[in-house]
């Protein structure tokens, strides 16, 4: 049973770039949600995708989009990236309208800009 | 808002001891979930334990256990027998019922010395 899964693991970028990163949810999960880790912080949730439509947003800019495609696997898209965009970026799945609103994470995908 | 707050950013225990890591909360609701995950070197948030806010017994997960006081709005995690595998950052987490927002607190990071 493959969990999620992320790509690429690590990242540098330089000031203005676009950069996107992938997600493939764990099997059975139809709901990916993605998560911006600063060092030394805790996760801060930046959006949710649900049948393919963004369904709730953080607190983050426009700079911030996604997609999900008809296999539930995900992307996140970062435009104009800023020095302070460096961080782990965590995507989580689970399965709409599961009782006990776990969140099975992937390892990540480091972005470092310089 | 609802925000989570861990006050100890490190903690170290002895092998084979217990340890309690703190956290509170804030939030006006009352339906809710509160998790404690681990975040290991590989950078993988794994889940220890969950709570529902409905449920007044504390939930016990073999070596972890909770001290849920809803009315203080405090969720610490006691890890018995510790060992070496223990050695993590923790996260404490709170997520409103029906709600994809999952906030975390800044974390504390758990060292076992043998």
């Amino acid at each position: 049973d493959a969990g999620v899964t992320q790509s690429p693991t690590h990242l540098i970028k330089t000031r203005g770039q676009q950069v996107t990163l992938r997600c493939s949810p764990k099997s059975g999960h139809d709901t990916v949600s993605w998560y911006q880790q600063a060092l030394g912080q805790g996760p801060q949730f930046i959006f949710q995708y649900y049948e393919e439509e963004e369904r709730q947003r953080g607190n983050f800019p426009d700079r911030f989009s996604g997609h999900q495609f008809p296999n539930y696997s995900s992307e996140l898209n970062v435009n104009a990236l800023l020095l302070g965009d460096s961080a782990l970026y965590l995507c989580a799945s689970s399965l709409q309208g599961a009782p006990l609103g776990e969140l099975f994470f992937g390892e990540g995908s480091r972005l470092t800009v310089l | 808002a609802q925000t989570v707050t861990q006050s100890q950013p490190e903690m170290s225990v002895q092998e084979a001891e217990t340890v309690t890591l703190s956290c509170t909360y804030d939030t006006s609701e009352s339906d809710y979930y509160l998790f404690w995950y681990k975040q290991p070197p590989s950078r993988q948030m794994i889940l220890v334990i969950r709570q529902e806010a409905y449920k007044q017994q504390n939930a016990t997960e073999n070596r972890f256990s909770v001290n849920f006081q809803k009315a203080a709005k405090s969720f610490s995690l006691k890890i018995s027998d510790s060992q070496l595998g223990d050695a993590a950052m923790y996260f404490c987490a709170y997520r409103k019922y029906n709600n994809n927002d999952m906030r975390f607190g800044a974390g504390t990071r758990l060292t076992v010395k043998p």
